[in-house]
């Protein structure tokens, strides 16, 4: 059973533009939601993370959104650059579970130029 | 900081062989570290979670005696594939849990690829 679900599954976006990916989860448990990016070849890294008591964290040109009502999450890239041309994986964690992620399937972005 | 080393980044080995891969953190210590497998174009599956000085936690379908895990110290831990087969072949990556501040969360090694002949 998928906890995190993720869409879209592939974005084109054109540079300049706005990219933006939504979660959704089960869990209220959850009480932390990273969001990672990951390179062809590479492993994931930490981009941005926000906790369920905050509606929104913005950092640079990355911002979360988040729903505890309607149990959503969403991230926003704004001004998308080429090298944001990655795949992004949101997903929940559960403090008693010892850090454990329930990632989503993931987003394969492709920005143009 | 918060910086986790995989070595070796690629291998290749014959089928029926054995592979250890190491996962370190260089600059914290973690007491929980996760073991992951990803294929092309799919998330990260979790195989095991891996605390320090105890018997690692294997998800369910994950075979236990062909993925040793062994969490020595807590900047190493490091997984073995014993007798390992084509359909073994596949993107490993580890990861390390800390805690910093109010930040609870996992860094990510850059992953071995493991190419079995």
């Amino acid at each position: 059973q998928q906890q995190v679900k993720q869409s879209p599954q592939s974005l084109i976006v054109q540079k300049g533009g706005i990219s933006i990916i939504n979660c959704a989860y089960e869990n209220t448990a959850f009480d932390y939601f990273p969001w990672y990016q990951q390179f062809p070849g590479k492993g994931p890294a930490l981009l941005i993370a926000i906790r369920p008591d905050v509606s929104e964290k913005k950092e640079g040109r990355f911002t979360i959104s988040f729903n505890k009502s309607a149990k959503q999450f969403s991230l926003h890239i704004m001004d998308s650059q080429p090298g944001d041309s990655a795949t992004y994986f949101c997903a929940g964690v559960r403090g008693s579970t010892l850090g454990r992620l329930y990632f989503g399937r993931g987003t394969q972005l492709t920005v143009w130029p | 900081g918060a910086v986790v080393s995989q070595h070796p980044s690629r291998v290749i080995c014959k089928s029926g062989t054995s592979v250890k891969i190491e996962c370190r953190s260089l600059d914290f210590q973690a007491t929980t570290m996760f073991w992951y497998r990803q294929f092309p174009k799919k998330s990260l599956m979790l195989m095991a979670t891996s605390n320090e000085g105890s018997k690692a936690t294997y998800e369910q379908g994950v075979e236990k005696d062909k993925f040793l895990i062994n969490h020595a110290s807590l900047t190493l831990s490091t997984l073995t594939v014993t007798s390992a087969h084509p359909e073994d072949s596949s993107f490993y990556i580890c990861s390390a849990r800390t805690s910093w501040g109010d930040t609870d969360t996992q860094y990510f090694g850059p992953g071995t690829r493991l190419t079995v002949l």
